[in-house]
């Protein structure tokens, strides 16, 4: 059965450094999706794109983040410059469309820990 | 601001057993409800999808049902199993006129099966 992946499964950095995250979505998904999850607390979302453009994106998603999708299968999430409270498990999802009854499926997501 | 309130926020019940977890919410306009299973360090993976119109949805041995007059939902669980235990996420969907794509999470209720 396809399935989202990621890449790395964990990153460490140090305060300050650039990261990006990388998603294959699933190959027939037209819709690209970030959320994040800080321990202990709920999923939130992040950013939609799609057509090589951001759909929405929430008030966490500053100019701190941005996504790309590079090339026909990876679609990356970027953070400039990180900070402490960036420490979170990232999960990219997809989806065929984005209609009312259309399933995300979601990647097993990356474990990012800022120092 | 919109919630999505789960109860309880954890459960331990015996292999074999039945349980019912709770979730109301008050966003608004309303789409569709989700509830989603997360294992600890997995990404949520969907269960069922409910639009406004629907009262139950099956998917196996779990049923939602949804009152959107009153604006609370349930998940039920037959016949629990071991592989059941993980966290089970209420998510709230606002309708929008070109993405349907922004899930809003509740913080989701622990169920430990225990033999």
């Amino acid at each position: 059965e396809p399935e989202v992946t990621q890449t790395p499964s964990h990153q460490v950095t140090q305060m300050g450094q650039e990261v990006i995250l990388r998603c294959v979505p699933i190959s027939n998904h037209l819709y690209f999706y970030w959320y994040r999850q800080i321990l202990g607390q709920k999923v939130e979302f992040l950013v939609s794109f799609y057509n090589n453009e951001i759909s929405e994106k929430s008030e966490i998603f500053d100019d701190q983040f941005s996504v790309e999708r590079p090339d026909g299968s990876n679609f990356t999430l970027k953070i400039r410059s990180t900070k402490l409270e960036d420490s979170a498990m990232y999960f990219c999802a997809s989806s065929e469309r984005a209609r009312r009854q259309d399933t995300q499926y979601f990647g097993p997501g990356t474990r990012l820990t800022v120092l | 601001k919109n919630q999505v309130e789960q109860s309880p926020q954890s459960l331990i019940i015996l292999e074999g057993k039945n349980c019912t977890l709770q979730c109301n919410y008050t966003v608004s306009p309303f789409s569709n409800l989700r509830w989603y299973k997360q294992d600890t360090g997995r990404g949520p993976v969907s269960l069922t999808i409910m639009t406004f119109s629907e009262n139950t949805k099956s998917n196996g041995r779990y049923t939602a049902t949804l009152d959107a007059d009153t604006k609370q939902s349930s998940l039920h669980i037959t016949a629990s199993q071991l592989s059941d235990s993980a966290s089970y996420i209420c998510v709230v969907t606002r309708p929008r006129t070109d993405s349907w794509g922004k899930l809003q999470f509740g913080a989701g209720t622990q169920v430990v099966v225990t033999p």
